[in-house]
Parts: C-alpha cells; sequence; structure tokens
C-alpha cells in the first residue's frame, strides 16, 4: 500500500463550485505539505503543517484553505473554484528532524488532477 | 530572496552519461534535494547533499559546490526509462526548522535510442 493517498486522482468541477482534495499518509510523519504544479512552473508550496495544531501558508495561499484533521490527514479545499486553478495537486510529507539531514525529504502523494471549467 | 535555475530540456542517447545542472541563490543554504519526477507522476526522492562534494548512488551521481551556488545530477549508462523531469529544491536556514524546499522548474529529459 502506498505511504502517502490522495483522493480524488481526478476531478472536473465547474468555477463557483466547492471542491475538497484530501490527503492520508501512514508514514507517521509530523510535516505535511500541499503543492500545486503547473507546466514549466515547478512545484508551489501552497500550505503547510507541522502538526495538528498548526497551520502556515506558503507561496500561494490565497483561493485555497486547509484542515489538518489528524496526524495523517491533511486536506486542502478550494471555496469557489475558478479556471486557473486547474493544475496538478499534490501532498507531501516529512518526518521533521534535525537540520541539515537526508532524512527531511519530502514524500509525495500521486497527486490529484483538477480541472476547473 | 530566492532563485532556482535549471535548464528546462535536455536530450541525450541511451547508454550516455548527462548532467543536468542547477544553480541557486539563497539566503543561508541549508541542503539541496534532486527528484526524479515521470510524466504525470509523484516525485520520487533521488539524492541529497548539505556539504561540498559528490554524493554517488549507483549510476547517479550528485555534487553541491556551497561557494558557487551549484550542484549537479549526472546520469551514467543512460535508460530509456531515465526520461523524465529533474527537480533541483534547496532548503534555507530559515526554512530548516519547517522543512520548507524551493523548487526549481525542473529539467525534462528525453533519453533516446
Amino acid at each position: 500500500d502506498a505511504d502517502v493517498t490522495q483522493t480524488p486522482r481526478n476531478r472536473i468541477t465547474k468555477t463557483g463550485k466547492r471542491i475538497m482534495l484530501e490527503c492520508s499518509q501512514t508514514k507517521g510523519h509530523d510535516r505535511m505539505y500541499w503543492y500545486r504544479q503547473d507546466p514549466g512552473l515547478g512545484l508551489q508550496l501552497i500550505y503547510y503543517s507541522f502538526d495538528v495544531k498548526d497551520i502556515n501558508k506558503g507561496e500561494i495561499s490565497d483561493g485555497y484553505s486547509v484542515s489538518r484533521q489528524a496526524q495523517a490527514k491533511f486536506s486542502l479545499s478550494l471555496e469557489s473554484a475558478i479556471p486557473n486553478q486547474t493544475a496538478l495537486y499534490f501532498c507531501a510529507t516529512s518526518e521533521g528532524v534535525a537540520e541539515g539531514s537526508a532524512r527531511e525529504t519530502q514524500y509525495f502523494g500521486p497527486g490529484t488532477r483538477l480541472l476547473v471549467l | 530572496g530566492q532563485n532556482i535555475d535549471q535548464p528546462t530540456e535536455m536530450t541525450a542517447t541511451e547508454g550516455a552519461i548527462v548532467q543536468i545542472n542547477c544553480t541557486y541563490q539563497t539566503s543561508g543554504f541549508n541542503g539541496l534535494f534532486w527528484y526524479q519526477q515521470h510524466a504525470g507522476e509523484a516525485p520520487t526522492f533521488l539524492s541529497y547533499n548539505v556539504l561540498d562534494g559528490l554524493e554517488e548512488k549507483g549510476r547517479f551521481s550528485s555534487f553541491l559546490s556551497r561557494s558557487k551556488g551549484y550542484s549537479y545530477l549526472l546520469l551514467k549508462e543512460l535508460q530509456m526509462k531515465d526520461s523524465a523531469s529533474y527537480l533541483c529544491a534547496v532548503r534555507d536556514r530559515r526554512s530548516s526548522n519547517t522543512g520548507k524546499l524551493i523548487f526549481g522548474q525542473g529539467t525534462t529529459l528525453q533519453v533516446k535510442p
């Protein structure tokens, strides 16, 4: 079984609709992240969370909100979807260890492909 | 500010060696990661450098020069399955307690027979 799972894997929605993307992990990691990826732009950080009580904005948080329901679950919501939110969305986790450690690498879920019409 | 530059595309021949460069500017460096991403799939971790020098892992090696703000990923004995995007990501000291990474736009490598 995959360590980081995302649902749904594909979603088509209409402008103005509210949608939620879900992420679950079995790695026991404290840190979780949401990214979006657009062609030619690389990965952009939307929100990240240290633990259940901690939520932080990333580079491009406008139009998005998140919820950390448990250590293992981190959801991303688009309150009112718009076409330029069409992208590939990735959830990632990391362990949270001493700085300068390779164990701080991030592990990515399979992605959710979102199309907003 | 932070800035990471990689070539957009590269092409190489099966069996050959290819070097993918990454230059970065950051306010206090604290680690550089390389990821591989096949089209439509999740990025997967390849290598990590925090000290100057070469880290070797099978066919893949990664080099870092902190004074030059420069890294490269070296792929030897290229195989068709190595066709993918290669992402360079940097962590700076301000992000060291969050694990936040800044990603380059990625280099798409096409391996030809």
